[in-house]
């Protein structure tokens, strides 16, 4: 069965420190990757999306994620984080043929202090 | 564009009670929309994937009998928790495919489900 792990439950950390979160997934066919983030008392948000092509991706907010499909891997990337980051990290895979069906990890929450 | 919404976005019920939420695609049409369960701290939990105009196809585990699902319209699918319990209490969070843009899911805000 497919499967999405999070290294990192609670990451803390101060404004303008980098972030790395992991993600890695158990699938061996294709896959399409998702960043969700989730702000306190807020719904679900695309962050950025890998399909096909350019294995690093950019989203919103100076958010990156590079797919390393030896390492099964789509981490999370953030030069420098700001207060405002502060939310829940979802990472989710679709694997090919699964009729669109998501597959998230654990999440992992993330704090910023100011 | 590409907004989902739900309602109600908060429900208390007693517990042997019927509650449905409704889970709408505003500006597109949705062939495929999906059920989550969150709880808290938690990850998303897929319950089902509704398909307009067919059965719902459910998660091993998630009852089908007591979460109903109802997709009978490209912009509208409904959940029943029929007989609800406490356990029930929960986060429930919908998301519409839209097909147009691909694999992309948009999410609902979700609904508060407290079952007393």
């Amino acid at each position: 069965a497919q499967s999405v792990s999070q290294h990192n439950h609670h990451v803390i950390l101060s404004e303008a420190a980098s972030l790395e979160l992991g993600c890695n997934y158990s699938y061996g066919g294709t896959v399409n990757l998702f960043w969700y983030v989730q702000y306190p008392g807020q719904h679900l948000q695309l962050l950025l999306k890998y399909f096909s092509g350019d294995p690093l991706v950019k989203g919103i907010k100076g958010f990156e994620a590079e797919f390393i499909k030896s390492k099964f891997s789509f981490n999370l990337r953030k030069p420098s984080v700001q207060w405002s980051d502060t939310a829940e990290y979802f990472c989710a895979v679709n694997a090919e043929n699964q009729g669109g069906k998501l597959i998230f990890g654990q999440g992992t929450e993330l704090s910023v202090k100011p | 564009g590409a907004v989902v919404s739900q309602h109600p976005s908060r429900v208390i019920c007693k517990s042997g009670t019927s509650v449905k939420i409704e889970c709408r695609s505003l500006d597109f049409q949705a062939t495929t929309m999906f059920w989550y369960r969150q709880f808290p701290k938690q990850s998303l939990m897929l319950m089902a994937t509704s398909n307009e105009g067919s059965k719902a196809t459910y998660e091993q585990g998630v009852e089908k009998d007591k979460f109903l699902i109802n997709h009978a319209s490209l912009t509208l699918s409904t959940l029943t928790v029929t007989s609800a319990h406490p356990e029930d209490s929960s986060f429930y969070i919908c998301s519409a495919r839209d097909p147009v843009r691909g694999y992309e899911q948009y999410f609902g805000p979700g609904t508060r489900l407290t079952v007393t």
